[in-house]
């Protein structure tokens, strides 16, 4: 089974460009989380679909950031434009079900964003 | 403010002997806890979790306890090995207040095992 795959592993961009990072979760799994690791920082997380639907995206820094799952398949996460604040590690995880009972969310390699 | 604190940066431990990584918390709503494993260049891996409604959970050579009353977790490696070396990362959730699950992660704490 194959898990959760991120594209592209490494991005270097201009501040002001735009990036859009792409997720594809586990098969199956209805949810679907971003979450970022700015260098030395711990991972915060920044938002979370049920299937096509925005569950909570409260740890969304701010409107240059949107994310879509476009038929509750894989997920995208554009920035645009770029400040150099954002550069970090992008993680995507997914999880099978919600609420009871618990299960981990499994997580892809992650995208390291770099704006120069 | 930090909800989920991993105070060790890096812990260096002999081969064979025992690990212990530490995490606190301080929001009473967390009900499931979480250790990932993480090597560079690679995503978190899931290692072991605990519900709230226990204080023990075993896989291995991996033991997690957790004392609600001193909001304190700890993850015990043993024997501990050089594969072993990675950044441990204590991760919390809750299901209440709409949040299904989001995890709040700690800044990880570097384990070094040295043969």
């Amino acid at each position: 089974e194959a898990g959760v795959t991120q594209f592209p592993s490494h991005s270097v961009i201009e501040k002001g460009q735009t990036v859009t990072l792409r997720c594809d979760p586990i098969s199956g799994h209805d949810n679907l989380y971003w979450y970022r690791r700015v260098m030395g920082k711990e991972i915060k997380f920044l938002l979370h679909f049920v299937k096509e639907s925005k569950q909570d995206e409260s740890g969304m820094p701010n409107n240059r950031f949107l994310a879509e799952r476009t038929g509750g398949t894989y997920s995208t996460l554009k920035v645009q434009p770029a400040e150099l604040e954002d550069s970090g590690v992008y993680f995507c995880a997914s999880s099978q079900v919600s609420g009871l009972p618990r299960t981990e969310a499994f997580f892809g390699q992650g995208t390291r964003l770099t704006v120069v | 403010d930090q909800q989920v604190k991993q105070n060790s940066p890096s812990l260096s431990v002999q081969e064979g002997r025992i690990s212990i990584l530490n995490c606190d918390y301080t929001n009473s709503m967390f009900d499931y806890f979480l250790w990932y494993k993480k090597y560079p260049a690679e995503g978190p891996t899931f290692l072991i979790s605990i519900s709230s409604i226990k204080d023990k959970n075993e896989d291995g050579r991996f033991t997690v306890f957790l004392n609600k009353s001193a909001k304190h977790l700890s993850l015990h490696i043993v024997p501990s090995q050089p594969g072993d070396s990675a950044v441990y990362f204590c991760a919390a959730s809750a299901l209440s207040g709409g949040s299904q699950g989001n995890l709040i992660f700690g800044k990880g704490t570097k384990l070094s095992v040295k043969p």
